[in-house]
């Protein structure tokens, strides 16, 4: 069975900092583009970050280029988004998905996991 | 910059057939992609590539996109299609969401 599971959500400070896990199982990770997509408390869907194949294609929403990093561990099956200097306007459910291809655009985010909570309150 | 608009919200009886529209510049030259989201679920791809339906996704579920307007369309709808519609398009170099859709079944 195809599954992401995220973790590392929680309780953070505003300027603290957070790292969020995606774990992959059921398919051939490294094959597949991997993006970080959030769903604010109220609000719509928001797509946060990409990255393709190796790495060598990543791409960041306006709001948190500069303050985020997507990275990936094909050895681990594994994507990380490293959140630093959080606000109060990051808190969100914080879904990884995989797409079609081994490219960032064009491509359908084909299979979601159920996402983990970040708050970033004082 | 490139912006998708969705109504906020439509309302269908049981068995009638639901349209959820997405609105962007010229978007028929793009590719669109629909998804469902339920409170506490992963979002589900439901179309991709305009009308294109992964393996599972009723047939009830079609899609169409010409001119400005990209549409979801769900015939004989159900209770358990309630979930917010979100439909997506790649703008390079970024993905963009509409603002999305609440469908509420009467």
């Amino acid at each position: 069975e195809v599954q992401l599971v995220e973790s590392g959500g929680g309780l953070v400070q505003p300027g603290r900092s957070l790292r969020l896990s995606c774990a992959a199982s059921g398919f051939t990770f490294e094959d597949f583009a991997m993006h970080w997509v959030r769903r604010p408390p109220g609000k719509g869907l928001e797509w946060v970050s990409s990255i393709s194949v190796k790495g060598g294609g990543i791409g960041y929403a306006d709001s948190v280029t500069g303050r985020f990093t997507i990275s990936r561990d094909d050895a681990k099956n594994s994507l990380f988004l490293q959140m630093n200097s959080l606000r109060v306007e990051d808190t969100a459910f914080y879904f990884c998905a995989k797409t079609f291809g081994g490219v960032i655009g064009n491509d359908a985010f084909d299979v979601w996991g159920q996402g983990t909570m970040v708050t970033v309150s004082s | 910059s490139y912006v998708l608009t969705q109504p906020p919200s439509v309302a269908v009886a049981p068995g009638k057939t639901a349209s959820i529209t997405c609105g962007g510049d010229d978007i028929a030259t793009k590719s669109v992609h629909w998804y469902q989201h339920k409170p506490g679920q992963a979002p589900l791809l439901v179309l991709n590539y305009n009308a294109e339906r992964p393996s599972g996704i009723p047939e009830r579920f079609s899609g169409s996109n010409s001119g400005n307007t990209a549409t979801l369309t769900i015939s004989r709808v159900e209770a358990g299609d309630e979930a917010d519609y979100y439909c997506q398009v790649w703008h390079s170099p970024r993905w963009l969401f509409g603002g999305g859709t609440e469908l509420t079944v009467l």
